[in-house]
């Protein structure tokens, strides 16, 4: 079967730096997403990896090894309002997202 | 400005009630798409359409139904069939089927009374 797996929950203090980590499964695979989703609302789209490496975007970075089916993502100078859920999906052969569970990133002051 | 519309943002079904929820877009994408989302966890792909007047069934489509009669609308129907909608629904579009990039709607949340 298709499956990503993240961890659920990660705590971090404000101004530090955090990774969230994903792991895939799927039947053929294009590239990973990444969104983010704040309580009560909708997702909104962070990032994506289709090449192996690091992609930067200001404070939060995207990382793929597609020979060890991983990628993660990077996020530097935490502030309170990147408190959210965030969500890994990978593209699979027939163009369509299968989405991960979600972490949710709880920030301290 | 451009976006997703999605209504109405609360839907109460009655047992045995069909229901049927809304979602306009106007960023002239091609691609449409209809999550389900649960209480923790991710999304689950219930139709997509990547053209008007086609459509195809994803993970969880039993119990849904929808059309693409125009560009801009891809309303879904929450059946009768379907035994457990309470749920938050969101639609979604991408430029073309190659949806790395998706914009979503607002979301929908259905309650069963």
């Amino acid at each position: 079967g298709q499956s990503l797996e993240q961890p659920s929950e990660v705590t971090a203090v404000e101004g530090a730096i955090v990774q969230i980590n994903c792991t895939y499964q799927t039947s053929g695979f294009y590239g990973l997403s990444w969104y983010q989703q704040h309580d009560g609302g909708a997702p909104t789209f962070l990032s994506y990896n289709a090449l192996d490496g690091l992609e930067e975007t200001g404070r939060f970075s995207s990382f793929l090894s597609r020979s060890d089916s991983y990628g993660y993502l990077l996020l530097q100078e935490l502030q309170m309002k990147d408190s959210a859920s965030y969500f890994c999906a990978a593209m699979d052969s027939n163009y369509q997202l299968i989405w991960g569970a979600g972490t949710k990133l709880i920030i301290k002051p | 400005d451009g976006g997703i519309t999605q209504s109405p943002k609360y839907l109460f079904r009655k047992e045995g009630q069909n229901v049927t929820l809304s979602c306009e877009q106007n960023l002239n994408h091609d691609a449409m798409y209809w999550y389900r989302q649960d209480p923790g966890q991710g999304l689950r792909l219930i139709y997509y359409s990547q053209i008007v007047n086609d459509f195809q069934k994803g993970d969880i489509a039993e119990g849904y139904s929808v059309s693409r009669e125009k560009k801009e609308s891809f309303p879904l129907t929450v059946t009768s069939a379907q035994k457990n909608p309470t749920a938050f629904y969101l639609c979604a579009s991408s430029l073309d089927r190659v949806g790395e990039t998706q914009y979503f709607g607002p979301g929908t949340r259905l309650l069963v009374l």
